[in-house]
């Protein structure tokens, strides 16, 4: 079954303005990882933050994980309408014979220009 | 570098038919992957491979078979269509099991 779960399912913000995304999982993670997909196109991987981090950024993407909680939040600071999109969350994990990278079922955000 | 190259890009197929989805990458990857995208339940895992000759399953198995000769390809086939398995499908990589993975530009295939 699907281990990430993202929230909100839809975002609708104007340009400029902050996007957060959250994504809540379920078991123990090696790492998390956060993906881009623009309508009728493949994944494209935008960060990857391991269990033993809490935060990591990458140019106007910053991302938060709290394994405790088990969730992390991805933040689009000064959106732009190229943002429009939808972001996965997908966690990794490796141990028991088992290699999986489980997506969650997506959070589509609108940047109106 | 060409990535990760799925072919082909759109195929309808009547049920009952068989097919092979390809799948190429140029990276030098040991890790590949299968998923399947439908509305509303993001991408599930159907099948991924660690290596050459390495094959396991994933979270929706059922009808597909993989194999993987060599670290290049990894072709995802369908043994009998069914409508349930019209979905668009991806195909991904990666230089290790943990790591960002690079994903094809998808095949979109519908089964009547």
């Amino acid at each position: 079954s699907q281990q990430g779960e993202e929230d909100p399912q839809a975002l609708s913000i104007q340009e400029g303005e902050n996007a957060t995304m959250n994504c809540s999982y379920k078991t123990s993670i090696n790492n998390l990882q956060w993906y881009r997909q623009n309508s009728g196109r493949g994944l494209v991987h935008l960060i990857l933050i391991r269990s033993n981090e809490r935060e990591k950024h990458s140019g106007r993407l910053r991302v938060t994980l709290d394994t405790s909680k088990k969730s992390s939040s991805l933040l689009i600071t000064a959106s732009r309408a190229a943002d429009t999109a939808s972001y996965f969350c997908a966690t990794a994990f490796s141990g028991a014979g088992s290699y999986q990278l489980t997506f969650g079922k997506g959070t589509k955000l609108s940047v109106i220009p | 570098n060409a990535g990760v190259t799925q072919t082909p890009k759109f195929q309808v197929l009547k049920t009952g038919q068989s097919m092979t989805l390809q799948c190429a990458q140029d990276m030098n990857h040991e890790y590949m992957s299968w998923y399947r995208q439908d509305p509303g339940m993001g991408l599930r895992l159907i099948h991924y491979s660690v290596g050459a000759g390495i094959t396991d399953q994933g979270e929706v198995p059922n009808g597909y078979n993989v194999s993987r000769s060599t670290t290049e390809d990894f072709p995802l086939r369908l043994l009998s269509a069914a409508p349930s398995q019209t979905s668009v499908y991806f195909c991904a990589s990666s230089y290790m099991v943990e790591g960002g993975y690079t994903f094809g530009s998808g095949t979109r295939l519908t089964v009547v």
